[in-house]
């Protein structure tokens, strides 16, 4: 069975603070490995793709890293506006020519002025 | 482009009343997936439809039924509606592999 774990649950950095939050997975026969931002009262919104260990991707202040068997997306410098819950999902074959996505459930990042 | 459009957004059920929610994608993607998500649980799938015609269970089915009514619309029933189903819904649709999903903007369902 597919597993997305994602640490911390919640992280509260001061504005300029970077860190980095961890998504570990195990999965049969990955196929990608996703990262979504997600604002309250809305629906997840697409950040990167990752698909092969050593892979990296940057976007403005988030840059999304990926092992073999977990991925980072560190945030350098936050500022208050990129205060979200952020989804890691792998993408894995589900047989008949489909795809399923499975999520983690999420790290609630707070940025204080 | 409206994208992905859920309807409706809010909702109160007694419990044992039925609904229905809907979901329409101008996309033209093949793949539609149904969501619920629940505090510290995050997203679990529902039913997903992989193209036109074929629906199949994902990981927490019980309780609801899908209908793929044409390529651009995915359809979720609750035929006698719990409390245990109170949730936020999401449909996402993609196009197919190494691509990503789009999501909607939701539907928050309260089941009293």
């Amino acid at each position: 069975e597919d597993q997305v774990t994602q640490s911390p649950e919640a992280l509260r950095l001061q504005e300029g603070e970077s860190s980095s939050l961890n998504c570990s997975y195990t999965v049969s026969g990955l196929r990608g490995l996703f990262w979504y931002r997600q604002d309250p009262g809305k629906g997840p919104e697409f950040l990167f793709t990752l698909y092969s260990a050593g892979e990296e991707k940057e976007k403005e202040r988030l840059k999304a890293t990926l092992t073999k068997k977990e991925s980072f997306l560190h945030i350098t410098a936050p500022k208050p506006e990129d205060s979200a819950t952020y989804l890691c999902a792998v993408q894995a074959f589900a047989g008949a020519g489909s795809y399923q996505l499975t999520f983690g459930k999420g790290t609630k990042l707070s940025v204080i002025p | 482009n409206a994208g992905v459009t859920q309807t409706p957004k809010f909702q109160v059920l007694k419990t044992g009343q039925s609904m229905t929610l809907q979901c329409a994608q101008d996309m033209n993607h093949n793949s539609m997936y149904w969501y619920r998500q629940d505090p510290g649980m995050g997203l679990r799938l529902i039913y997903y439809s992989a193209s036109e015609g074929t629906t199949d269970k994902g990981e927490v089915p019980n309780g609801y039924n899908v209908s793929r009514l044409n390529k651009r619309e995915f359809s979720l029933r609750l035929e006698s509606a719990a409390p245990s189903q109170t949730s936020v819904y999401f449909c996402a649709t993609y196009s197919g592999l190494n691509t990503e999903a789009f999501f909607g903007q939701g539907t928050r369902l309260t089941v009293v």
